[in-house]
């Protein structure tokens, strides 16, 4: 169990549906990441948020949207669902603040992964 | 822009052989990380390890070893005597800057550990 929770594992729904894929990081981690596996596209980075606010946006289309909130647990809402949307979709969450409350913004954190959300579009 | 290349899709191996997974990176950033990721059957990603641009020494862990190489741009990962429960999808990820933390994924390769 690698901390980070995502919920539901499986969804299939229709296209022109709206779904909402929900994560819990690992306890303590403020960081939160969106991505999509796909056949055809592979691991790509959808959105990070920080502490509550957007940090970094990747390959996320407009009917994609996401937050997080003040417990820092994340939702990615996907809506107007088309037959490519098919994927895995994994949270991921990084970054502990320091027992001095400092965050250690240098260097690269790693990125602990859920087990992931596999939506079908039928 | 960054460029994570695993030119293997597919490698099968017999239990016991070593076997090496390519990994060739670009990026313009003189500071940057480098990962690799497993993810088995069953789905979930793991790390495995992180190397920074600064660190080029190779590291050992128990079967798994890594070969960081900035002179080729490659971060090439061995498993010595492998097991069928190293069969798994093997990402090699890298991701920009000093404080960069999002990463950009290689395509991965498929290791298949026949018994």
């Amino acid at each position: 169990d690698s901390g980070v929770t995502q919920t539901p594992k499986h969804l299939i729904t229709a296209t022109g549906q709206r779904v909402t894929l929900r994560c819990s990081p690992r306890s303590g981690d403020l960081s939160v990441y969106w991505y999509q596996q796909s056949l055809d596209q592979g691991l790509q980075f959808l959105i990070q948020y920080y502490n509550g606010e957007e940090r970094a946006k990747g390959n996320i289309l407009e009917r994609f949207s996401a937050q997080q909130f003040p417990d820092l647990h994340s939702e990615l809402n996907l809506s107007s669902l088309e037959l490519g949307d098919s994927a895995l979709y994994f949270c991921a969450s990084s970054v502990k603040p320091l027992p001095s409350g400092q965050i250690v913004t240098s260097g690269a954190n790693v990125l602990t992964f859920g087990a992931g959300s596999r939506l079908t579009v039928l | 822009a960054q460029k994570v290349t695993q030119a293997q899709t597919e490698i099968s191996v017999v239990e016991k052989e070593d076997v090496t997974l390519d990994c060739v990176y670009e990026t313009r950033d003189t500071t940057y990380y480098l990962f690799w990721y497993k993810q088995p059957p069953s789905g979930e990603l793991v790390f495995l390890i992180r190397r920074n641009s600064f660190d080029e020494q190779n590291e050992i862990s128990g079967r798994y070893s890594w070969n960081f190489q900035k002179s080729t741009s490659s971060f090439n990962f061995t498993i010595t005597a492998s097991q069928v429960v190293d069969s798994a999808v093997y990402f090699c990820a890298l991701s920009e800057g000093a404080g960069a933390n999002n990463l950009f994924f290689g395509t991965g390769t498929r290791l298949t550990v026949i018994p």
